[in-house]
């Protein structure tokens, strides 16, 4: 069955940075988009970056935008969150998600998530 | 920007009652909406995609209707296992932004 299993969290001080990654198992990696979201304390999920199956496009949240990059490894079956710039708002236990679409030459993301992993704990605090 | 509200905020039921929990968003998203259960600690897992289509080993108990603006999660009859926070999910069209609406948390009488 699909596994994902996120790594690379921890406590970090504002303004550092920190790169969380997504070892993916049990599909083929390679055929999907896959999405990062996010859950601040006590606060509702916030989705916050995706990266189509090969790589070539990827859109970014407002709260992370030009700070965060996404990117992936096929050959590791492994997805990555690189974190610049940190603040105490991006404090959140950080999920990494599975587009549920196969995609096709006229639609590269679908709409829904249908695997998700347990989460990593960022914590940025001084 | 297409905003998702939901309600109720927060639903206390009793086992083997009906739980009606409502997404609205404030422009026409067809079917495409997603329902997820978020369990502190765990996974959000995926209930229902396309408004009205039940993912994978989902109980018959959970069903999604709606299109447009106005969108339903149902579950029939409620069992303890059920306690946690509903969110719906939709994407724009373009650029390909996903959004979630603020959830409702149903708790287990």
């Amino acid at each position: 069955q699909v596994q994902l299993v996120e790594s690379g969290g921890g406590v970090v001080q504002p303004g550092t940075s920190l790169r969380l990654s997504c070892a993916a198992s049990g599909f083929t990696f390679s055929s999907y988009a896959m999405h990062w979201v996010r859950q601040a304390p006590g606060k509702g999920l916030e989705w916050v970056a995706v990266i189509s199956y090969h790589g070539s496009y990827t859109y970014y949240g407002d709260s992370v935008k030009g700070r965060f990059t996404i990117s992936r490894d096929n050959s590791k079956n492994t997805l990555y969150l690189q974190m610049n710039s940190l603040g105490v708002e991006d404090t959140a236990v950080y999920f990494c998600a599975k587009d549920g679409v196969i995609p096709t030459v006229t639609n590269l993301l679908g709409y829904f998530f249908d695997s998700w992993g347990q989460g990593t704990l960022v914590t940025v605090s001084s | 920007e297409i905003v998702l509200t939901q309600s109720p905020a927060t639903l206390s039921l009793s086992p083997g009652e009906r739980a009606t929990l409502s997404c609205r968003a404030s422009q026409s998203i067809d079917s495409y909406l997603a329902w997820y259960q978020h369990k502190p600690g765990q996974a959000p897992r995926l209930l229902i995609y396309g408004a009205s289509n039940r993912a994978t080993g989902i109980p018959a108990r959970f069903s999604g209707s709606g299109s447009g603006t106005d969108f339903t999660l149902t579950i029939s009859s409620l069992e303890p296992e059920d306690f946690g926070v509903y969110y719906c999910q939709k994407r724009s069209s373009w650029p390909p932004l996903f959004t979630f609406g603020p959830g409702t948390k149903v708790d287990i009488k």
